[in-house]
């Protein structure tokens, strides 16, 4: 079975920095996903981390460590554009598990 | 990275009936899937849509339900039968990508009164 978890919420202050954890347990693993998912829309793609390390996109970086089986997404410079909800994706073979989300609202 | 139409994007349904959901794709892919999201809740697989082949169901999802048809590269439809209002969801397809990651449609919000 695949287990996925994230914390449920977060709040920010805009400018400040946001790290959300993400652990899981699956029965394979082929990559991480996250996705951020504005209220209302499809989720769109972040970032993906197949081998350990922190892979950095502008103000969005993800980090993975396979032996721990964690992963987390630093959010640097919060705009309130940033509120949303913050999906994480386990790849096993070709399907994507995802965990509960986590919303993070930015405050002025 | 691939673009997806996916219409309708909402509708409100009687209980009983059956609604049909459809994806159209700007390039050929491989995978393609139909998830649902239930309010406030995360995505959950459905199911894996195969070319020229029946569609593999995850746990909790059947054919009878859910029937699912793919006949070439760019399009797929789902179609949720006999609707009760516990099937009232955002259900999204999506297609697979390694490099691009996985792309969603725009959901289709579905209300069943």
């Amino acid at each position: 079975g695949q287990n996925i978890d994230q914390p449920t919420e977060m709040t920010a202050t805009e400018g400040a920095i946001v790290q959300i954890n993400c652990t899981y347990q699956t029965s394979g693993f082929n990559g991480l996903f996250w996705y951020q998912q504005h209220a209302g829309e499809a989720p769109t793609f972040l970032s993906y981390n197949v081998l350990d390390g922190l892979e950095e996109k502008g103000r969005f970086s993800s980090f993975l460590s396979r032996s721990k089986g964690y992963s987390y997404l630093l959010l640097k410079e919060l705009q309130m554009k940033d509120s949303a909800s913050y999906l994480c994706a386990v790849r096993d073979d070709y399907k994507l598990s995802f965990g509960a989300g986590t919303t993070v609202t930015v405050r002025a | 990275s691939a673009v997806i139409s996916q219409k309708p994007s909402r509708d409100i349904c009687q209980r009983g009936t059956s609604l049909t959901i459809q994806c159209q794709v700007d390039s050929q892919v491989t995978m393609m899937f139909w998830y649902r999201q239930q309010p406030g809740q995360s995505l959950t697989l459905i199911a894996t849509a195969n070319q020229g082949s029946e569609a593999t169901y995850e746990s909790g999802f059947v054919i009878d339900k859910f029937p699912i048809s793919r006949p070439n590269l760019t399009f797929s439809t789902l179609t949720v039968s006999n609707m009760s209002p516990e099937d009232s969801s955002i259900y999204l397809c999506s297609v697979g990508s390694e490099s691009d990651g996985y792309t969603f449609g725009s959901g289709t919000r579905l209300t069943v009164v």
